[in-house]
């Protein structure tokens, strides 16, 4: 199985703060990672796919970067409704694998 | 727009067969351009993907669930299911139902259920 290990676990930020996370592969998985939303008691919610391509709906501040095994999740003006769990998901190869998440929290 | 409604047993017995059905909505589940799959998430925890299957048939399934799990489709019903056996405590998770989304080859899930909690335990 393809590991993928985000950085960091958990993060404060401020309203108005730029933040990136960090989504490693194990191995080469071209730009076949997304990047997810998820609420607590709600579902995710697909942001990034392709490493860099904006979902339907998507706010612009959110962008995707990176290729091969080192992938980032921007966002560059942190709103009150961005602050939840961001997972990220390898669709390269059987079985599908995700990232543990990263907790971005109110400062 | 499509929507996803998982439904099934929040309760299974250890050693018994957990199933779940999910209801597509707003969309045909025969459409060729989607494939359907099954993710779970134990309490606090990260996302497992359990496996997926496409409308003419076609399964793939996570090789560590791989002997237990059974997907099925029903399209006159516009649902899929999962049928998972020989459950443990481990198997206790909140299970959700997806749409793959395909683009350059890659599926992506673009459509989530809300999610339902199922329980083992005696």
């Amino acid at each position: 199985d393809i590991q993928m290990t985000q950085s960091p676990s958990s993060v404060s930020a401020s309203v108005g703060d730029r933040v990136t996370i960090t989504c490693r592969a194990s191995q080469d998985i071209s730009s076949s990672l997304a990047w997810y939303q998820q609420k607590p008691g709600k579902a995710p919610k697909l942001l990034i796919y392709a490493a860099s391509s904006l979902h339907d709906g998507v706010p612009s501040r959110f962008s995707g970067s990176g290729s091969g095994t080192d992938f980032t999740l921007t966002i560059s003006s942190l709103q009150p409704e961005d602050f939840a769990t961001y997972y990220c998901q390898q669709a390269n190869s059987f079985p599908y694998t995700f990232g543990q998440g990263t907790k971005l929290e109110i400062k | 727009q499509v929507q996803l409604q998982e439904s099934g047993p929040g309760l299974v017995k250890p050693s018994q067969t957990l199933s779940l059905t999910c209801t597509v909505s707003g969309g045909s589940i025969s459409s060729g351009s989607y494939y359907w799959s099954w993710i779970r998430q134990p309490a606090g925890k990260g996302l497992e993907w359990i496996g997926r299957i496409y409308v003419y048939g076609g399964t793939n399934y996570s090789p560590s669930l791989k002997s237990r799990v059974t997907i099925s489709i029903d399209t006159s019903k516009n649902q899929f299911s999962l049928k998972l056996n020989s459950v443990t405590a481990a198997d206790t998770a909140i299970y959700f139902c997806a749409r793959g989304w395909h683009t350059s080859g890659w599926y992506y899930f673009d459509y989530w259920g809300q999610g339902t909690l199922v329980t083992v335990s005696s």
